[in-house]
C-alpha cells in the first residue's frame, strides 16, 4: 500500500541543523510532489514548502527562505527536509505529505507519521 | 498572501447534532478549498477537496460548500469519532502553494 515513513525524533541545540527523511513506497515516487508541513505543540498546521520529485524544483514559504532545503533521492524513493539555524520555536512535529492522488474517482491523500523535532538548550 | 480564518475556534455539540464549520478567505479564491480532520497524535486526513468533493473513504455525512471567500464544512449528524480538529486549506497557483486556516476544535458538549 501507499506509505510515507519518516525518520525518528530528533533533539537539537539552538543553532544546529536537522534533516528529516520521508521514504515512499507503494507508488511511483516521481509521479507526485511532496509537501512539508509542521505543527508546533498545541498549534495549527503550517505549510513549509513543496518539492517536485520529478524535477527537483522547489517552492518554499518566504519566511523559511535561506534556512530550508528540500531534496529528493529518487534512487531511494526518499524526500528530505533540512532546516538550519534552529530556534526553540522550530520545535514541532514535521510531516511530509504527498500531492493528492486523483487517479481514482475520489482523491486521496497520504501523510507521513510525523517526526518530532525538539530544539532546546 | 491569502489568509484563511476559521470560525468558531471551538464548537461544542452532542452526537447526533449537525455541525457547521466556517472558513473565510481574505480574498476570493479558486475552488481549490479542502478540509482536513486531525485527531490527537495523528496526521491530518483529507475529508473534502475542491470545495465540494468527498475524499476516498469519507462518509456521506461530511459535505462541503461555498465559493468566493466563504466556505463551509457540514457534518450532518455527528458520530463520536467526529470530535476532532478541522482545518481548511487553500492551494494557490503553480507551483503549489498551500495555506491552512487556524483550525476549529469540535468538542463534545
Amino acid at each position: 500500500q501507499v506509505q510515507l515513513v519518516q525518520s525518528g525524533p530528533e533533539m537539537k541545540r539552538p543553532g544546529a541543523s536537522v534533516k528529516v527523511s520521508c521514504k515512499a513506497s507503494g507508488y511511483i515516487f516521481t509521479s507526485y510532489g511532496i509537501s512539508w508541513v509542521r505543527q508546533a505543540p498545541g498549534q495549527g498546521l503550517e505549510w513549509m514548502g513543496w518539492i517536485s520529485t520529478y524535477s527537483g524544483n522547489t517552492n518554499y514559504v518566504q519566511r523559511f527562505q535561506g534556512r530550508i532545503t528540500m531534496t529528493t533521492d529518487t534512487s531511494a524513493n526518499t524526500a528530505y527536509m533540512e532546516l538550519r539555524r534552529l530556534r526553540s520555536d522550530d520545535t514541532a512535529v514535521y510531516y511530509c505529505a504527498r500531492d493528492l492522488d486523483c487517479s481514482t474517482p475520489r482523491c486521496s491523500d497520504t501523510w507521513g507519521q510525523g517526526t518530532l523535532v525538539t530544539v532546546s538548550s | 498572501e491569502i489568509v484563511l480564518t476559521q470560525s468558531p475556534a471551538t464548537l461544542y455539540l452532542s452526537p447526533g447534532e449537525r455541525a457547521t464549520l466556517s472558513c473565510r478567505a481574505s480574498q476570493s479564491v479558486t475552488s481549490y478549498l479542502a478540509w482536513y480532520q486531525q485527531k490527537a497524535g495523528q496526521a491530518p486526513r483529507l475529508l473534502i477537496y475542491d470545495t465540494l468533493y468527498r475524499a476516498n473513504g469519507i462518509p456521506a455525512r461530511f459535505s462541503g460548500s461555498g465559493s468566493g471567500t466563504d466556505f463551509t464544512l457540514t457534518i450532518s449528524s455527528l458520530e463520536p469519532e467526529d470530535f476532532a480538529v478541522y482545518f481548511c486549506q487553500h492551494r494557490g497557483n503553480w507551483p503549489p502553494t498551500y495555506t491552512f486556516g487556524q483550525g476549529t476544535k469540535l468538542e463534545i458538549k
